[in-house]
């Protein structure tokens, strides 16, 4: 598509029960992020992606959050054990590797995933 | 830890107006900065980039400012319109990171009125 799709729009579902998240990138692009955005919040980054790199993990909040990205496309972000503070919106970015050694490190950003734990 | 951050976090103009909104880093190795816009609802979208190298970009009534020297960062609209009511996030790019990773400051809502 011409832009980052993320589904699902909107999850609600109860505490303890997993929740998965997908994101497809923009084709062609070879990183992708994940970043949560609580309400009224910044950006908190989540996970990154390069190409066939070892992703970077750093921003995981526990071992309940786990994400993967299958033939460098389409990722899935999962939540184990859903608790109450998970609740915000995920987002996910794509973008062209090769442009960060210019210094363009644009993002392209889907519409996210409101997640709501009841 | 190094942060981005944002002086004001909500800012009222009125339509016609122009805006200005600011933004502290305190990483001295970023040499790298965007503005996003976020409207409700909608994932960030890219406004307008500035390196290092340059003290000020304009783009499409939009300017950039850069003060290396006190690590501040601001974003100026001109005639503001209701339209640009949003929430604007600055993001740095540490370079020496190797890596395209943002890093965001927690954003300024802009509201517009008519």
């Amino acid at each position: 598509g011409a832009g980052v799709s993320q589904s699902p729009s909107n999850k609600v579902t109860e505490k303890g029960k997993d929740v998965e998240l997908r994101c497809d990138p923009i084709s062609g692009h070879t990183a992708l992020y994940w970043y949560r955005q609580s309400l009224g919040q910044g950006l908190e980054f989540l996970i990154y992606f390069q190409g066939n790199s070892a992703p970077d993990k750093s921003g995981l909040p526990s071992d309940r959050f786990s994400a993967e990205r299958t033939g460098g496309s389409v990722s899935t972000l999962t939540i184990q054990r859903t608790q109450q503070e998970d609740s915000a919106v995920y987002l996910c970015a794509s973008s062209f590797y090769v442009r960060v050694k210019e210094g363009t490190g644009e993002l392209f950003f889907g519409e996210g995933s409101r997640l709501t734990v009841l | 830890g190094e942060s981005v951050g944002l002086h004001l976090p909500t800012l009222s103009v009125q339509e016609g107006d122009n805006s200005i909104i600011n933004c502290a880093y305190s990483n001295s190795a970023s040499d790298y900065f965007i503005w996003y816009k976020q409207e409700s609802g909608k994932g960030p979208q890219f406004i307008i980039d500035i390196r290092s190298n340059m003290d000020k970009r304009q783009g499409q009534r939009v300017t950039v400012l850069l003060n290396k020297t006190v690590k501040h960062l601001s974003l100026q609209i001109a005639a503001t319109q209701p339209g640009d009511s949003a929430v604007y996030f600055c993001a740095e790019n540490p370079m020496n990171s190797g890596y395209s990773t943002l890093t965001f400051g927690k954003g300024t809502m802009l509201l517009v009125s008519p």
